[in-house]
C-alpha cells in the first residue's frame, strides 16, 4: 500500500525558507511517475506547487516559480519542497502526492501539514 | 483568481442529479484530459475522475464526467449525504512551459 507523509520543521517566520520533506513507502519512487506538492490556504482551493521526475526533471507553478525548488532522492524514498522569502499569503497545508501514470493525475495524497508564516 | 472557473457552491436532495461546471480554455480544457476531486471536510483530495471521464477503481458509477470544447462537468446520481465535499476539477495547461491548473472548488451542500 502506496503511503505518503509531510514531515517539516513547523511555523516559518516572515523572509524565511519554507522546507518541506515527503516519505514515500510502499512505492519505489525510481518508478516513472512524477511527485507533486499541492497547497491549500485557509478556506481557499487547491493549489499546484510544481512536480518532480524520478531523474529530477521539474514542472513549477509560474506564479511562484521564482522562489521553489523540488528535489529527489530515491535512496531514501524522500522529495522535498524548498519555497523561499516566505509571507503570510504562503500558510496553507501542503500536500505531497504521487501523479500516477495509470491515472495522469493525482492518485494517492499525503494526509497534508499545515504551515504557518507568522512573526 | 483559478484559470478554471467553477460555481463555488451547488446543492441538491438525497436522491437527486446534480452537475457542476469547470470552465477553462484552448490551452487547457481546450487541448487537454480534465480531472476531479472530492476533498471531504478536513481530509486530502480524492481523486474522482480522470481523463475526462473515467472512474478510478473503487469510485461509484454515481459518479460521471464529460468535456465539450472547453467546458466539463461533473456529475452525481442518487445523491448522497456522504457525496457533501468540496469538488475540484484540474487540467493541464500547455501555456508557459506547462503546468497543472485547478479550479476555485465548489462546495456541494446536501439538503
Amino acid at each position: 500500500q502506496v503511503q505518503l507523509q509531510e514531515s517539516g520543521p513547523g511555523p516559518v517566520k516572515p523572509s524565511e525558507t519554507l522546507s518541506l520533506t515527503c516519505t514515500v513507502s510502499g512505492y519505489s519512487l525510481s518508478t516513472g511517475n512524477y511527485w507533486g506538492w499541492i497547497r491549500q490556504a485557509p478556506g481557499k482551493g487547491l493549489v499546484w506547487i510544481g512536480s518532480i521526475y524520478h531523474t529530477g526533471n521539474t514542472y513549477y507553478n509560474p506564479s511562484l516559480k521564482s522562489r521553489v525548488t523540488i528535489s529527489i532522492d530515491t535512496s531514501k524514498s524522500q522529495f522535498s519542497l524548498r519555497l523561499t522569502s516566505v509571507t503570510a499569503a504562503d500558510t496553507a497545508v501542503y500536500y505531497c502526492a504521487r501523479d500516477s501514470p495509470t491515472y495522469d493525475a493525482f492518485d494517492v495524497w499525503g494526509q497534508g501539514t499545515r504551515v504557518t508564516v507568522s512573526s | 483568481q483559478s484559470v478554471l472557473t467553477q460555481p463555488p457552491s451547488a446543492s441538491g436532495t438525497p436522491g437527486q442529479r446534480v452537475t457542476i461546471s469547470c470552465s477553462g480554455s484552448s490551452p487547457n480544457i481546450g487541448s487537454n484530459y480534465v480531472y476531479w476531486y472530492q476533498q471531504l471536510p478536513g481530509t486530502a483530495p480524492k481523486l474522482l475522475i480522470y481523463r475526462n471521464n473515467q472512474r478510478p477503481s473503487g469510485v461509484p458509477a454515481r459518479f460521471s464526467g464529460s468535456k465539450s470544447g472547453t467546458s466539463a462537468s461533473l456529475a452525481i446520481s442518487g445523491l448522497r449525504s456522504e457525496d457533501e465535499a468540496d469538488y475540484y476539477c484540474a487540467s493541464w495547461d500547455d501555456s508557459l512551459n506547462g503546468h497543472v491548473v485547478f479550479g476555485g472548488g465548489t462546495k456541494l451542500t446536501v439538503l
